[in-house]
């Protein structure tokens, strides 16, 4: 398997453009964790999803952030409009859940984002 | 989620054991700890977790103190690509696995030549 896969692996904006972050998870996997990473804040949860539906979106920053997982194999965060303060690495992660069973979170290269 | 206090940062020359403490004085009967580190400009990676007995994979050691209000990660041989963020969580688990990592400030760990 290939692992977690993000695109684009770095993208740079001016601040007011919309951006768009992608995430494949491994194959199996029916848990989807989007993270945010930043000096000041370190690694904080935005977002995440159980077979597709969103679990806990309470780290979303604000109503700019958007991210949805319109199957099991594809997501997708979405800044609308972008600031310089979202500039930061956004990690998307995946994992298994099942019952009694623990599987790790198995989390992808990352996408380094600059607004200007 | 219990919270955990580990040293900002640490070294260790290669080949030998390095040995990272974190603390955990409010941890629950049903919490576990995790350990992940993160090397730079990478993704977390999992290293391995534990409940009250050790544990050891092929990655590293746990050794978690009977009361359970401590632990620590052993790299018995660590080389310089060990050099990484060391992140001690402690959460539910196992059935809550997939729940959110809380990730705190780390243990810099750096691998000295």
């Amino acid at each position: 398997d290939a692992g977690v896969i993000q695109s684009p692996r770095h993208e740079v904006t001016e601040m007011g453009q919309e951006v768009t972050l992608r995430c494949k998870p491994i194959s199996g996997h029916n848990s989807l964790f989007w993270y945010r990473q930043t000096m000041m804040r370190g690694l904080e949860l935005l977002i995440y999803f159980n077979n597709n539906v969103p679990i806990d979106d309470s780290g979303m920053p604000e109503d700019r952030f958007s991210a949805k997982m319109p199957n099991a194999s594809f997501s997708t965060l979405k800044i609308q409009p972008s600031e310089p303060r979202d500039s930061a690495v956004y990690f998307c992660a995946s994992s298994f859940r099942g019952p009694g069973v623990f599987h790790e979170q198995y989390f992808g290269p990352g996408t380094r984002l600059t607004v200007t | 989620d219990a919270k955990t206090t580990q040293p900002t940062s640490m070294d260790c020359a290669e080949g030998r054991a390095a040995n990272l403490p974190c603390n955990h004085s409010t941890i629950s009967g049903n919490e576990y700890v995790y350990w992940y580190r993160q090397i730079h400009s990478q993704g977390p990676q999992y290293i391995i977790h534990g409940l009250k007995n050790n544990e050891t994979n092929e990655m590293a050691s746990l050794i978690i103190t009977e009361d359970r209000k401590s632990s620590t990660l052993i790299l018995p041989h660590a080389t310089l690509r060990d050099t990484a963020v060391y992140y001690c969580i402690v959460r539910v688990g196992p059935s809550g696995s997939a729940r959110q990592l809380t990730f705190g400030s780390g243990t810099q760990l750096t691998v000295l030549p």
